[in-house]
């Protein structure tokens, strides 16, 4: 009973490294999101993918890019670290059966990101 | 653009107080309201939703919210505050399920014994 599952918890990158943040989720759920959590600015939407095959930018989506590799599959990539991505990233996902969505959003535990 | 403010980022209330956390969204047409609760150093969990059914929501660990459509507000709160409630606490709405859900920036709870 995973839920969703993201990788890696934590990760030190330098400044121009990239990296891919992995998302895995096995309720069947449609939709998949990634948000990145800052103190005092609460949870901002990176990109989201409202089903397999499409994905769209969120409200702070540059200097990252996603892919939605499978139903339950969702990656996100920094392809030029810099020290303004240093925050925690979740992934989430929500949905129920076919294209009904219960709304409740259901979260990862977290990858903790910084770069230096 | 919709928008979610929390009043207050950081709350302490005695254990055996009441707990009331603000909520205010901004928009004229009625959105889809949450509730999520964060403890230290894991993810976020929903605590209740609203969602155009009864006024008065009822969630999990003794929280209640109730939707003012008047005051386009959806305030959290428990009768009695436990230590275990001790987390930070997110207002969220979306209009469409499946799409964009947008947070409030948070309210830190603390309880104090």
């Amino acid at each position: 009973n995973a839920g969703v599952t993201q990788t890696p918890k934590f990760q030190v990158l330098k400044t121009g490294q990239s990296m891919t943040l992995q998302c895995a989720q096995d309720m069947n759920h449609n939709s998949m999101y990634w948000y990145r959590q800052d103190p005092g600015m609460g949870l901002r939407l990176i990109y989201y993918s409202a089903s397999e095959g499409t994905t769209d930018k969120g409200e702070v989506p540059n200097g990252y890019n996603v892919s939605r590799l499978n139903k339950r599959e969702f990656s996100l990539r920094l392809e030029s670290a810099a020290p303004s991505q240093t925050s925690v990233y979740f992934c989430a996902s929500s949905g129920g059966r076919g294209v009904v969505n219960t709304g409740e959003l259901f979260f990862g535990e977290g990858s903790r990101l910084t770069v230096l | 653009a919709q928008s979610v403010t929390q009043l207050g980022s950081h709350v302490s209330v005695s254990e055996g107080a009441l707990v009331l956390l603000r909520c205010n969204y901004s928009s004229s047409v009625p959105p889809y309201l949450f509730w999520y609760v964060q403890y230290p150093n894991q993810g976020l969990q929903l605590l209740l939703k609203y969602t155009s059914a009864a006024t008065l929501v009822k969630g999990i660990n003794g929280f209640e919210a109730e939707f003012k459509k008047s005051e386009t507000s959806f305030h959290l709160t428990k009768p009695s505050a436990h230590m275990s409630d001790a987390a930070e606490y997110f207002c969220a709405v979306t209009y469409n399920y499946g799409q964009n859900f947008v947070f409030g920036p948070g309210t830190r709870l603390s309880v104090l014994p």
